[in-house]
């Protein structure tokens, strides 16, 4: 139990475009849900809290307006990165937090590529 | 000063050895403490999770919390080679978790 799947696993889009990364829990529901962002052997970054029929909270120095958070849903939160540029390159991996337990748990990440 | 320490290591063992993995946090207000393993360009997984102090097994690995000393461990038994990852622990209270910044280990054959 308490699969969460991200999809796509790996994006490669050209500077300027748009790219949404879904984030699902399969088998629990999760009031909550976070966006991570990882640099190679660096450790997990949040960006934001993004919690279902509200709007998302953002770490401070994260844009929200480039980061666009949904949760319409307690299964389903989507990031969406508008005019990617090639900094925005990176690992970004949810998490959905088991509202009975506490306890996140992550989804396999989605490695985003910008030309 | 942050709010849960995390030696990162690298730390480097022989197959077979005892392996223990430490932090430590500030907050006294957290009620859930995990452990999570990240395999390099995968997303955590949770190994261990617990709520009291104590001590929780599972298989090769054993979790450990005082909450008086504010300190938990990892521990792995027969460390294998498959276990070279890094290690996250986590503590989290009213919804929300604190992570540690991980710490490496490599499993040598």
């Amino acid at each position: 139990g308490a699969v969460v799947s991200q999809h796509p696993s790996r994006v490669i889009c050209k500077s300027g475009t748009s790219v949404k990364i879904e984030c699902r829990s399969l088998d629990f529901q999760a009031t909550t849900m976070f966006w991570y962002r990882q640099f190679p052997k660096q450790s997990l970054m949040l960006m934001a809290t993004s919690n279902e029929g509200s709007k998302a909270t953002y770490e401070q120095g994260v844009e929200k307006d480039k980061f666009l958070i949904n949760h319409a849903s307690l299964t389903l939160s989507t990031l969406t990165v508008t005019s990617a540029h090639p900094e925005d390159s990176s690992f970004y991996i949810c998490s959905a937090n088991n509202d009975n337990t506490d306890t996140q748990y992550f989804g396999p990440g989605t490695r985003l590529t910008v030309l | 000063q942050k709010e849960v320490e995390q030696d990162p290591g690298p730390l480097s063992v022989p197959e077979g050895a005892i392996v223990s993995l430490n932090c430590t946090y500030s907050n006294s207000a957290f009620q859930y403490f995990m452990w999570y393993r990240q395999y390099s360009r995968k997303g955590p997984e949770l190994l261990m999770y617990t709520y009291s102090s104590g001590n929780k097994e599972d298989g090769r690995f054993t979790a450990q919390v005082d909450k008086s000393s504010k300190y938990i461990s990892l521990f792995i038994r027969d460390s294998q080679p498959s276990d070279s990852a890094t290690y996250l622990c986590a503590m989290a209270n009213a919804g929300k978790s604190t992570f540690g910044d991980g710490t490496t280990l490599t499993v040598k054959p």
